[in-house]
């Protein structure tokens, strides 16, 4: 139980163009999911927190316009990179939680973004 | 704000030996929990701890709620080569539902 997809697991861009990721869980409903981003070497960092049906809470110094992110059902998180840029090139991994009453997340398999 | 010392940051060690990894937190926190990470792959959960004090195994894998609510440490025994990896604790202070991120253990078994 608990599992967590991510489509896709890479894909490589040229720059200027936007890129849309999903995160699905499998086999529960998730009211909240994490959005990550992973640089070579270093540890998780949080961009946002994703409620089903409202809007997202992004971290300080994470632009919301640049990465939009959409919760529009219980098993289904999008982050949309707009007009990717080099510098956005990154390891980008969703999590969700399970149930309320508990912190435990549960992540995807992470999607690797190139931006040329 | 709050965060996480995770120590050591990186072991190399012999197949069968055991590890120990810790993490320290400026705060108090609520939930603990320990994930391992594989090149290129998402975070997989191995033990979660909600209690102060609380002990729990996960087959070779024995991780503990420190009594003071500011401290966990993950233990493996018989180490094998699959276990390479990077392995992260993290935790929740408040009621937000976000983690906190250590540093992460980089751990490297030779056979």
């Amino acid at each position: 139980g608990a599992v967590v997809s991510q489509h896709p697991s890479w894909v490589i861009c040229k720059s200027g163009t936007s890129v849309k990721i999903e995160c699905r869980s499998l086999d529960f409903q998730a009211t909240t999911m994490f959005w990550y981003r992973q640089f070579p070497k270093q540890s998780l960092m949080l961009m946002a927190t994703s409620n089903e049906g409202s809007k997202a809470t992004y971290e300080q110094g994470v632009e919301k316009d640049k990465f939009l992110i959409n919760h529009a059902s219980l098993t289904l998180s999008t982050l949309t990179v707009t007009s990717a840029h080099p510098e956005d090139s990154s390891f980008y991994i969703c999590s969700a939680r399970v149930t309320l009453n508990r912190a435990t997340q549960y992540f995807g398999p992470g999607t690797r973004l190139l931006v040329l | 704000g709050q965060q996480l010392n995770q120590s050591p940051q990186s072991m190399f060690i012999q197949e069968g030996e055991d590890v120990s990894m810790n993490c320290t937190s400026s705060s108090i926190f609520n939930t603990w929990l320990w994930y391992k990470q594989d090149p290129g792959e998402g975070p997989v959960l191995l033990i979660a701890l909600y209690k102060a004090g609380e002990l729990t195994s996960n087959g070779r894998l024995t991780a503990q709620f420190g009594i003071t609510r500011k401290d966990s440490f993950l233990n493996i025994s018989a180490s094998i080569p699959s276990d390479v990896g990077i392995y992260f604790c993290a935790g929740q202070g408040g009621n937000t539902g976000k983690l906190i991120f250590g540093q992460g253990t980089t751990l490297q078994v030779k056979p």
